[in-house]
């Protein structure tokens, strides 16, 4: 069975702080897909980033990165210099290749960024 | 359309009655989810659809919750005799194929915010 934990249920920053976002996930299968989505107020889920299990490179985009660890099954999410439009909840998710298409998502870090 | 559109955004409703949540997806792609997200928690996969056909039902509940997708576009969730337990968000999400690879991130829309009183 899939598992996705995100320990971290509510952090708080000020803004321009950097803050980063922790995900684990447990799974046995060798060929998987990891995603982060961010929940605004608003309530929509936007889909941020995708990984696949072979491509351990970190990414960057913007002020957003995205650190994959698979020695520690981890994909941890960073905002350098968060700004009040950052705050949200955010969701880690694994998708399992060969299995569908059914996402399995952490419980979610709610994140406030104060001014 | 330009994105997932589901309707209504949100249905009370009396404990008993039966309700259908509408999803359109975003033009062209294949493979349409549903999901349901209880409040502070993340969201649980109900089904799935490729084209016209459901690949996976297994997140469904139990035999009151059904969803059909006819011609492969639009879906229709329908849950009935509601019960207090089944309100949440449902959420539905599509994607321009099937898998994990490229292109087959799963956008989502605003969801179907459910009460049942």
């Amino acid at each position: 069975a899939q598992k996705v934990t995100q320990a971290q249920t509510e952090i708080s920053v000020v803004e321009k702080e950097d803050v980063t976002l922790d995900c684990v996930y447990e799974t046995r299968d060798t060929t998987y897909y990891l995603f982060w989505y961010k929940q605004p107020p608003s309530g929509e889920l936007v889909f941020l980033i995708r990984r696949n299990s072979f491509d351990e490179q970190n990414e960057i985009s913007g002020r957003y990165s995205w650190n994959f660890q698979k020695s520690t099954s981890s994909f941890n999410f960073t905002i350098t210099a968060s700004q009040v439009v950052d705050s949200a909840v955010y969701f880690c998710a694994l998708l399992i290749g060969g299995a569908g298409n059914m996402l399995t998502f952490g419980g979610g870090t709610r994140l406030m960024v104060k001014p | 359309g330009a994105g997932v559109s589901q309707s209504p955004r949100y249905k009370v409703t009396k404990r008993g009655q039966d309700v259908a949540l509408r999803c359109d997806p975003i033009s062209g792609h294949v493979s349409l989810y549903w999901y349901r997200q209880a409040l502070g928690q993340g969201p649980e996969f109900l089904t799935y659809f490729n084209y016209e056909a459901q690949q996976d039902k297994s997140g469904l509940p139990n035999d009151r919750f059904s969803a059909e997708r006819p011609e492969g576009s639009i879906s229709t969730l329908t849950i009935q005799r509601t019960e207090q337990r089944d309100s949440a968000m449902y959420r539905c999400a599509s994607s321009y194929r099937m898998g994990g690879g490229e292109n087959t991130e799963a956008f989502f829309g605003q969801g179907t915010r459910l009460t049942v009183v």
